[in-house]
């Protein structure tokens, strides 16, 4: 069975920190591992990982997959009050990790 | 249309009772699906459709659940003789059905509480 798994399941931290989120996966014919953040209500797209070792990256939060290993990274530097939120990573449509919540304190 | 719609947004209901939710996705998109979220888990799969054809349904859906998408564009899940466990959040989210094009579009939800 499909299989994602996110840790820590919470984090607290305070403004300035830097943060590292992973999620590691258990999947049949992988295609891509996607992240997304959910503040209030419903999550919205941060990055799709499909090919190893590549970085993306998009202001302070950056994310790379290794597919030997099967996990991936969601980095913030820098984090600011507005990156609280849980981060959830999915592989293929069905299957969401259980998310991590972020709190940043100010 | 700018966005994934649902409705309504918040049921309260009593035990035995049926509810409808109702999705409206991106026009554009041809795949649709459900989800349930409860406190501190990540949205559980419920069912897809590819335009109007329902592809895949989890064993979380029992047979008190069904959905449906019947023109291919707005779809509802229905839940019959709710239970308190029903309570949760109900995501709908669309996306095409392209190569590459694997991001889904969530709607804000539906939250039901089950008295």
């Amino acid at each position: 069975e499909d299989k994602v798994v996110q840790s820590p399941l919470s984090l607290v931290v305070h403004e300035g920190d830097t943060v590292t989120l992973n999620c590691s996966y258990e999947v049949t014919n992988f295609r891509s591992l996607l992240w997304y953040k959910q503040e209030k209500k419903a999550p919205t797209f941060l990055f799709m990982l499909t090919s190893s070792g590549i970085e993306k990256k998009s202001g302070r939060l950056s994310s790379i997959l290794d597919k030997k290993e099967l996990f991936s990274i969601l980095n913030i530097t820098a984090t600011q009050t507005g990156d609280s939120a849980i981060y959830l990573c999915a592989v293929r449509d069905m299957r969401f990790g259980a998310g991590t919540r972020l709190t940043v304190k100010p | 249309d700018t966005g994934v719609s649902q409705d309504p947004r918040h049921k309260i209901t009593k035990r035995g009772q049926n509810v409808t939710f109702r999705c409206d996705p991106i026009s554009e998109h041809n795949r649709l699906y459900w989800y349930r979220q409860t406190l501190g888990q990540g949205p559980e799969f419920l069912t897809y459709f590819q335009n109007e054809a329902q592809l895949e349904k989890s064993r979380l859906l029992s047979d008190r659940f069904s959905a449906e998408r019947p023109k291919g564009s707005f779809s509802t899940l229905e839940i019959q003789r709710t239970e308190q466990g029903d309570s949760a959040m109900y995501l709908c989210a669309s996306r095409r059905d392209r190569f590459g094009a694997n991001v889904l579009t969530f709607g804000a939800g539906s939250r039901l509480t089950v008295l």
